[in-house]
């Protein structure tokens, strides 16, 4: 148990739904991140978010929109993804983001996501 | 930009050691994590380096060469819960606490 829990853990959906995934952390942590994990590629970052602000797109498409409503929870939106969006998506978060501090990351279990 | 190679997968046998190497080749490095992943589950901190040197954690050690852009992390008098993938993880000193993530190795600990 990490501190950071998300939901689901497991999410099938077609391609023309709508779904969103939920990450929460009870650290006090200020920053938080979304990762996606692909079947033998490098975790790949996605998202930062800094005190509720985005800091960090990394180029990912629009049919993945995120959202942090408070430094605990970050949300996920997914629209009209594609087959080879199929992964495993993982939350973290840290103390912050910017400040330069090398503060490790805590991951969440994952969300395993499915679209057929 | 990054590049993190780590290799893709080592066998070693209950009580041995086992090296990990990763090398990197960064634009900005501010320091370097390993991280351990169990089968379906999260990602858990092991050690971090951002100075020359070996740091111990008990049965795990860290080491990091920045000249050669070289880190290793040791895993001593290994047990069957060791099995697992280890992340190579550098942050770039440009981009707060950005993390690019190497491949991953995964180890397999025999009887």
């Amino acid at each position: 148990e990490t501190g950071v829990t998300q939901t689901p853990r497991h999410l099938v959906m077609g391609m023309t739904n709508k779904k969103s995934l939920k990450c929460e952390q009870h650290l006090g942590h200020n920053a938080m991140y979304w990762y996606k994990q692909s079947a033998k590629k490098p975790l790949e970052l996605m998202f930062v978010y800094n005190f509720k602000e985005q800091t960090e797109n990394n180029s990912v498409p629009s049919r993945f929109s995120p959202e942090c409503p408070n430094s605990s929870h970050l949300f996920l939106h997914l629209h009209t993804l594609q087959p080879e969006d199929s992964a495993l998506y993982l939350c973290a978060s840290s103390q912050d983001a910017t400040s330069g501090a090398p503060y490790e990351q805590y991951f969440g279990p994952g969300t395993r996501l499915t679209v057929t | 930009g990054q590049n993190i190679d780590q290799p893709t997968e080592m066998t070693a046998t209950e009580g041995a050691i086992v090296q990990i190497n990763c090398t990197y080749q960064t634009s900005g490095f501010n320091g370097l994590f390993w991280y351990q992943q169990h089968a379906g589950e999260a990602p858990t901190f092991l050690s971090y380096n951002v100075l020359d040197g070996l740091e111990e954690k008990g049965r795990f050690s860290s080491f990091l060469s920045r000249s050669k852009g070289y880190s290793y992390l040791l895993l001593k008098e290994l047990q069957m819960k060791d099995s697992a993938s280890y992340l190579c993880a550098v942050r770039d000193g440009a981009a707060g606490n950005k993390l690019t993530f190497g491949g991953g190795t995964r180890v397999l600990v025999k009887p």
